[in-house]
């Protein structure tokens, strides 16, 4: 079946604008989870949702970082003012409940 | 908090030989354990998790790894490399099945023909 889809895969832009970021979860997995890949590193953890619980937003970086959720569908993450240390490759992935992360390929954000 | 090491940055291997990567956790109570894989410009690959019971877990590709919970340890091992292994490794732990993950620096592999 269709895993985990991210789009765009490459997005480059300039420093002090904002970008959204989707991600196409699988269908029927009820949790959504966002990483960040910073060249050369490890995933930090960003964001989670879990069905109709309140998010958890505690690898979050900044204000400038958000991320939203309709249902178990579709999520956003929306970067605002980005800055050139946002740089870094944002990874999705999905699970059914309380069950292993399936991820994304990811889409990797170029500041200029 | 907790938190993984990874302490080998990069390892070369020879096609054929045997590989372990070490894997090192800090968390309080039973973790639950993942090593992933990233091949270049992939996406994480799971090749194995351990939530409970047997200590030494099987996984795709010939992969195995055991938790040892005195050492606090999770390596992976594979007996025999093959070239198409050669990528980024990465282990990573959860409090709960489904929580978020903690993930190590990841360990680069290359693969010597």
């Amino acid at each position: 079946g269709a895993g985990v889809s991210q789009s765009p895969s490459n997005k480059v832009t300039e420093k002090g604008k904002d970008v959204e970021l989707r991600c196409d979860p699988i269908s029927g997995h009820t949790a959504l989870y966002w990483y960040r890949q910073r060249l050369g590193q490890g995933l930090e953890f960003l964001i989670y949702f879990q069905g109709n619980s309140a998010p958890d937003k505690s690898g979050l970086p900044s204000d400038r970082f958000s991320a939203e959720r309709t249902g178990e569908s579709v999520s956003t993450l929306t970067i605002q003012r980005t800055q050139q240390e946002d740089s870094a490759v944002y990874l999705c992935a999905s699970s059914p409940y309380q069950n292993t992360q399936y991820f994304g390929p990811g889409t990797r954000l170029t500041v200029l | 908090a907790q938190s993984v090491t990874q302490p080998d940055i990069h390892i070369t291997v020879s096609e054929g030989a045997s590989l372990e990567l070490r894997c090192n956790y800090s968390y309080g109570a039973t973790p639950y354990l993942f090593w992933y894989v990233q091949s270049p410009g992939q996406g994480l690959q799971l090749l194995l998790k351990y939530f409970s019971g047997d200590t030494l877990v099987q996984g795709i590709k010939g992969f195995e790894a055991e938790f040892k919970r005195s050492q606090s340890s999770f390596n992976l091992r594979k007996p025999s490399v093959h070239w198409s292994d050669a990528a980024e490794y990465f282990c990573a732990v959860s409090k709960a099945a489904g929580n978020k993950l903690t993930f190590g620096g990841g360990t680069r592999v290359l693969v010597k023909p």
